[in-house]
């Protein structure tokens, strides 16, 4: 067990629907990043929070955003979705803004399927 | 930014046989480079990591090396088992930014 809870485990919806998925990172961490992992393009980063405020920029999409809130706890807010969002979104802490000093510790992820 | 090629997609090798993973990147500036492995149904997680003031690390059955001048690192596992079955992920970062991972390896392991 990582640490780091994401909720909830699976999720089915329909086209331009909106989901919202959340993370629990590990007690004391201070940063959230989110990945997205699909069949052919392995694990992409999304976006990074430290602290509550956005840290780095991946390949998001503008239908997609995320915050961090005061606990430290972080959402990921998927909106008219389609049918190649789905793929399992998965939420990592660390200690650091940056993993560079550190380990990344993954939850279990969130599979979402849009049909 | 930064881009990191991972070969190969697939590995089966024989129980007590090595696999060897291979990763490129692309941005000189990078100087910190993790291998996580991912089972069935789990989250990645961290088996070893390299930084850029190290040419070779070793933990037990499984050894990374790296190649600053020519941009590569590889993960080694020897003497594997079926345990080791699993998705690796090869990653590389830069100072300040966030960690880039390769397309995975899907090692197989057969008894």
């Amino acid at each position: 067990d990582s640490g780091v809870t994401q909720t909830p485990k699976h999720l089915i919806t329909a086209t331009g629907q909106r989901v919202t998925l959340r993370c629990s990172p590990r007690s004391g961490d201070l940063s959230v990043y989110w990945y997205q992992q699909s069949l052919d393009q392995g694990l992409q980063f999304l976006i990074q929070y430290y602290n509550g405020e956005e840290r780095a920029k991946g390949n998001i999409l503008e239908r997609f955003s995320a915050q961090q809130f005061p606990d430290l706890h972080s959402e990921l807010n998927l909106s008219s979705l389609e049918l190649g969002d789905s793929a399992l979104y998965f939420c990592a802490s660390s200690v650091v803004g940056s993993p560079n000093t550190g380990e990344l510790f993954f939850g279990e992820g969130s599979r979402l399927t849009v049909l | 930014g930064e881009n990191v090629e991972q070969h190969p997609s697939t590995l089966s090798v024989q129980e007590g046989d090595s696999a060897v993973i291979k990763c490129t990147y692309s941005d000189s500036a990078s100087n910190y480079f993790p291998w996580y492995k991912q089972e069935l149904g789990k989250g990645p997680q961290l088996i070893i990591d390299i930084r850029s003031n190290v040419g070779e690390k070793k933990d037990q059955r499984i050894a990374v090396t790296l190649n600053k001048t020519a941009k590569h690192f590889s993960l080694h596992i020897t003497e594997t088992q079926p345990e080791d079955s699993a998705v690796y992920f090869c990653a590389a970062q830069r100072g300040g930014t966030a960690l880039i991972f390769g397309k995975g390896t899907t090692l197989s392991v057969s008894s």
